[in-house]
């Protein structure tokens, strides 16, 4: 069975340029999430949608940052402008459903964001 | 709100032997589940443990068991036999309710698996 897939793995663009990054989550997995981890320190929530309701976007800057997830399976993250701080890792993530009881989330391999 | 707190960033530990990584929490949830996750240098992050956390036996995986004392909100990692493989950083994460909901991760512990 196929994991969480994200592309681009890597992308180095300058700053005020804009950037997406796409995933596709495991088969059959409603919930998806978008994390994003700094140099040192551990994933912090972006966004989770279930389905294709973002129901959890407190954490994502809006102001730059957009998110949409189309008939509720492929989703793309995207940052317009781009600014330096916005370097980082950005994790995909899914998991089964939200209603069931001890759900794991996995991982995508993550895209890896160098603002220049 | 929920924190979690990784107190040791590096670790190490020769091949073979056994190592604890350490992990402190708080939560006002009642319903709650304790994971760790590896994250080797390719930056994915893979699920090692996880602990329900009205269940009080410890959970254990292989090489992998943690000690889960709920009144001190510590949730530990002990790796036996540790394998140069283990060698990567280490998330302690907490999520409410069906565990989908939200991870709240530390900072992480580095562990570095000497031959």
């Amino acid at each position: 069975e196929a994991g969480v897939v994200q592309s681009p793995r890597y992308k180095i663009i300058e700053k005020k340029q804009p950037v997406a990054f796409w995933c596709n989550p495991i088969s059959g997995h409603n919930t998806l999430y978008w994390y994003r981890q700094n140099l040192g320190q551990g994933p912090e929530l972006l966004i989770r949608y279930e389905n294709e309701e973002a129901v959890d976007d407190s954490q994502l800057p809006k102001d730059r940052f957009s998110a949409e997830r189309l008939k509720g399976v492929d989703s793309t993250l995207k940052i317009q402008p781009a600014e330096l701080g916005d370097s980082a890792v950005y994790l995909c993530a899914s998991s089964l459903d939200r209603t069931s009881s001890g759900n794991t989330i996995y991982f995508g391999e993550g895209s890896w964001l160098t603002v220049v | 709100a929920q924190t979690v707190t990784q107190s040791q960033p590096e670790m190490s530990v020769q091949e073979a032997e056994t190592v604890t990584l350490s992990c402190t929490y708080d939560t006002s949830e009642n319903n709650y589940y304790l994971f760790w996750y590896k994250q080797p240098p390719s930056r994915q992050m893979i699920l090692v443990i996880r602990q329900e956390a009205y269940k009080q036996q410890n959970a254990t995986e292989n090489r992998f068991s943690v000690n889960f004392q709920k009144a001190a909100k510590s949730f530990s990692l002990k790796i036996s036999d540790s394998q140069l493989g283990d060698t990567a950083m280490y998330f302690c994460a907490s999520s409410t309710q069906g565990g989908s909901e939200k991870l709240v991760f530390g900072k992480g512990t580095k562990l570095t698996v000497n031959p």
